[in-house]
């Protein structure tokens, strides 16, 4: 079974520096993908970033980037320059290959600090 | 593109009525449907997935007479709380995919606005 563990309930990070938020996996498939979602006070969903398995290339989104290093099955979101508007609750998340389903870490609340 | 509505976006009803939320792809054809809940502070827990024009599939622990799920089309989906409690007082989120079954699909499983829930 699949399982996204997010070790840190919550962060707080100075406005316009750099924050890593953690997401380690857990599955024995070889093909899968890894989501990075904002959820804001008001409760929408926002995707971030996208990660493939096979991806040999971090990902990049903007102001996000992936630390996606397979051997050690971790998917760490990194945001630069950070953004009052960046305060919300960040899920990590992963898809199998012949799946549909979403599987959900528990989460981390981002507190940007002005 | 890719736009899922809900609605309504919040509901306060009184406990043993029932109560319907709406999920509804805007510009594409949804074959598959997700429904989520969430309490406070804690993550996404998958309730069902719906296929268009076929039964629902419950996640372990669901009760399917409780969240009834219908996919008449592929640009809708309900969720019906029967006999609502205090206990089923929740975020509702649905989602929308494109694939049908099985596949790799990435970015293409996009989000509704969500259902507030208070049954009183």
């Amino acid at each position: 079974a699949q399982k996204i563990t997010q070790t840190q309930p919550g962060m707080f990070v100075q406005e316009k520096e750099a924050v890593t938020l953690d997401c380690t996996y857990d599955t024995s498939d070889q093909s899968y993908g890894l989501f990075w979602y904002k959820q804001p006070s008001s409760g929408e969903m926002i995707f971030l970033i996208y990660q493939g398995s096979y991806d040999e290339q971090n990902a990049t989104e903007g102001r996000y980037s992936l630390n996606f290093q397979k051997a050690r099955k971790s998917a760490n979101l990194v945001i630069s320059a950070s953004q009052l508007g960046d305060s919300a609750m960040y899920f990590c998340a992963m898809i199998r290959e012949y799946g549909n389903k979403l599987v959900f870490g528990a989460g981390t609340i981002l507190r940007v600090k002005s | 593109g890719a736009v899922v509505s809900q609605h309504p976006s919040w509901v306060i009803c009184k406990s043993g009525t029932s109560v319907k939320i709406e999920c509804r792809s805007l510009d594409f054809q949804a074959t598959t449907m997700f429904w989520y809940r969430q309490f406070p502070k804690q993550s996404l827990m998958l309730m069902a997935t719906s296929n268009e024009g076929s039964k629902a599939t419950y996640e372990q622990g669901v009760e399917k007479d409780k969240f009834l799920i219908n996919h008449a089309s592929l640009t809708l989906s309900t969720l019906t709380v029967t006999s609502a409690h205090p206990e089923d007082s929740s975020f509702y989120i649905c989602s929308a995919s494109r694939l049908a079954g099985g596949g790799f699909s990435l970015r293409e499983q996009f989000f509704g606005p969500g259902t507030r829930l208070t049954v009183l």
